[in-house]
């Protein structure tokens, strides 16, 4: 079965400080891995995917997020973190091995509430 | 990037009216369109996938009858929640990808939702 957990509801961080938001992943076959951020009312944002290639995939607005296959981890990442970037952060993942009705379907995460304080 | 964009962005109703949610792709064509339902402070639901021209398919535990989902046109869905009652308010987000049935490495563009309140 497939499933993404995000082990952390709430990440605190100090502007200018790095910041890491953790995922791990379950899938039959290979993964495709996104990130995507949703500000308060809004729809959410792509942020970064990772396909193939390069396990360090670089997204928008400075983050970028580190493809470990032998943890099963996608954990998403910013040298140094804004006040702007205080949202909710969703993991989500898909299965190589979905077809039919199923085929593209994302998983995600229950998301983790990044905030930075000034 | 896609746009995808949603109509109303707030919809207050009385229990027992029907409400439609309209979703479209703006600059290009969606072959697939995703409806998902998010509680607060919760993660996104999926409740049905449609692909243009053809019957949506829906998640187990939606009920299709109450949740009527149109993809008539590769830039437009519509989900209509009829007979609402208060336990559907809700946020409703859509999302739109290009490739076929998704595809897998597409990225889902989503819209900015829709915030229904039943009273």
């Amino acid at each position: 079965a497939q499933s993404v957990a995000q082990p952390e509801d709430q990440v605190n961080v100090a502007e200018g400080n790095p910041l890491t938001v953790k995922c791990t992943y379950s899938v039959s076959g290979n993964p495709y891995l996104f990130w995507y951020v949703q500000y308060p009312n809004r729809g959410l944002q792509f942020l970064l995917k990772y396909i193939t290639g390069d396990n360090l995939v670089k997204g928008s607005y400075g983050f970028e997020a580190e493809f470990n296959k032998s943890q099963t981890s996608f954990h998403l990442k910013k040298p140094s973190a804004l006040v702007s970037d205080s949202a909710l952060y969703f993991c989500a993942v898909r299965d190589s091995f979905d077809r039919g009705s199923t085929l593209g379907r994302l998983y995600f995460g229950r998301g983790t509430q990044l905030t930075v304080w000034p | 990037g896609a746009v995808v964009s949603q109509h109303p962005s707030r919809v207050i109703c009385k229990s027992g009216t029907s409400v439609k949610i309209e979703c479209r792709s703006l600059d290009f064509q969606a072959t697939t369109m995703f409806w998902y339902r998010q509680f607060p402070k919760q993660s996104l639901m999926l409740m049905a996938t449609s692909n243009e021209g053809s019957k949506a398919t829906y998640e187990q535990g939606v009920e299709k009858d109450k949740f009527l989902i149109n993809h008539a046109s590769l830039t437009l869905s519509t989900l209509t929640v009829t007979s609402a009652h208060p336990e559907d308010s809700s946020f409703y987000i859509c999302s739109a990808s290009d490739g076929l049935a998704g595809g897998l490495v597409n990225e889902q563009f989503f819209g900015p939702g829709t915030r229904l309140t039943v009273l």
